[in-house]
């Protein structure tokens, strides 16, 4: 069965901390992983997508990075706006739908 | 702004009623997807349209259903609503046809509470 396993659930940091979430996935034919920002009570938002093992991208305090088996959202240097709970999500190879991971709660104190 | 429209925002309701959640898509979108998301769960996928025509289905239960009208405005419709199906409702939007590979944008939910 396809599965998105993220950790830590949680991750509390201070500002300028610098820190990397992990989402480890298990997708038949993986076709694309997801990473997604979502504040409480509001939709996800959009961040990045990466389609292969190597692939990296970035924005701003952000960078993703993709393997074979796992991706990585580093954020260098946080500052409290950056709390949010992160999502990743990952679509196979049958294309019907994102399986998303259970997200990380940041939370970032000045 | 993502550019997905919801409404209503917040729909609060008794056990055995129906409701229907509406959704716009972004301009340019023929991709619907429909999403669940409780505390203990997670996102979980409903359903996806594209272009009037269901495209996908996945934890969807038989109580609700959904379809997608030709100007591109979905809705979906709970019926005889338990305490459980208290949740966020989100709506996706994206470029993508049969195969979700491109990126899906968010609508900013509707709230039911089921008392």
């Amino acid at each position: 069965e396809d599965q998105v396993t993220q950790s830590p659930e949680a991750l509390r940091l201070q500002e300028g901390e610098s820190s990397s979430l992990n989402c480890s996935y298990t997708v038949s034919g993986l076709r694309g992983l997801f990473w997604y920002r979502q504040d409480p009570g509001k939709g996800p938002e959009f961040l990045f997508t990466l389609y292969s093992a190597g692939e990296e991208k970035e924005k701003e305090r952000l960078k993703a990075t993709l393997t074979k088996k796992e991706s990585f959202l580093h954020i260098t240097a946080p500052k409290p706006e950056d709390s949010a709970t992160y999502l990743c999500a990952a679509v196979n190879q049958a294309g019907t739908a994102l399986i998303f991971g259970k997200g990380t709660t940041l939370s970032v104190s000045s | 702004d993502s550019g997905v429209t919801q409404t209503p925002k917040h729909l609060i309701t008794a056990t055995g009623q129906r409701v229907t959640l509406r959704c716009s898509p972004r301009s340019g979108d023929l991709s619907v997807y429909w999403y669940q998301q409780s505390l203990d769960q997670g996102l979980q996928f409903l359903i996806h349209y594209y272009n009037g025509e269901e495209r996908a289905k996945g934890n969807i239960l038989e109580r609700f259903s959904a379809q997608q009208f030709p100007d591109l405005h979905s809705e979906l419709n709970l019926s005889s609503l338990e305490l459980g199906d208290s949740a966020l409702y989100f709506c996706a939007s994206s470029v993508s046809s049969g195969r979700s590979y491109n990126e899906q944008f968010f609508g900013p939910g509707t709230r039911l509470t089921v008392l």
